[in-house]
């Protein structure tokens, strides 16, 4: 199974909204809403920021979001802050084949 | 709060077999859930190796599947990883993990393996 599509990287400014998507098939990202968010700092653990598609876990700032349109989950960060500058990826349960598969990772630079 | 910390040999040799402990706490492995394992190479993403329910059943990737094998011991509360036959590629910071399915809440801090001679 291939890893999962996200841009290399995302930039924007303090206050901005940025978001990143990430491109799956009809039998991962499609197929339920079994995705979820990380970010991971350098030389840290990631950290779950969503999970089920838009739920967050009790921690995480409301100013993540997330969502899903066809084979395509998103990622939004409002109001970008510079403790945000991290890289981010998405996951997708692929309940058919019992797999998961994570995402390529993106870049988040706070100009 | 669920703790997960992994433990093992940091250095291995080139066709040997990787060996990994992930002791849990502040959860019992045997109420549920499922138990995986995730690396991550220097530099690069994160990738998926498997996962294990508390019964022992288990979900291989794919590009490792003939190589992995992933168990568990509920009397320990711990479960582990063995890879066969490493190669340089096997490098990597792996990580020990809590799989939901509908996301990884918990995770280890990660230990380096470096596959070296």
């Amino acid at each position: 199974q291939s890893a999962l599509t996200q841009p290399a990287s995302v930039s924007g400014s303090p206050g901005q909204s940025i978001t990143i998507s990430c491109t799956g098939t009809s039998s991962d990202v499609g197929s339920d809403n079994f995705v979820s968010w990380y970010q991971q700092h350098p030389g840290k653990a990631p950290k779950i920021m969503i999970y089920e598609g838009s739920k967050r876990p009790p921690g995480v700032s409301n100013r993540f979001s997330g969502s899903k349109s066809g084979n395509t989950a998103s990622l939004t960060i409002s109001g970008l802050q510079a403790e945000d500058e991290a890289d981010y990826y998405c996951c997708s349960y692929a309940r058919s084949r019992d797999s998961s598969v994570f995402g390529v990772g993106t870049k988040v630079t706070v100009l | 709060q669920v703790q997960l910390q992994e433990s093992g040999p940091r250095l291995v040799n080139p066709s040997e077999t990787l060996s990994l402990t992930c002791a849990v706490s502040g959860f019992s492995i045997s109420s549920g859930d499922y138990w995986g394992w995730i690396r991550q190479p220097p530099g690069k993403g994160l990738e998926w190796i498997g996962s294990l329910y508390h019964t022992g059943t288990t979900y291989y990737s794919p590009s490792v599947k003939s190589r992995v094998t992933i168990s568990v011991d509920t009397s320990k509360n711990q479960f582990s990883l063995k890879l066969s036959s490493v190669t340089a590629a096997d490098t990597a910071v792996y990580f020990c993990a809590r799989d939901r399915g509908s996301g990884w809440p918990d995770w280890g801090q990660g230990t380096l393996v470096t596959v070296s001679s």
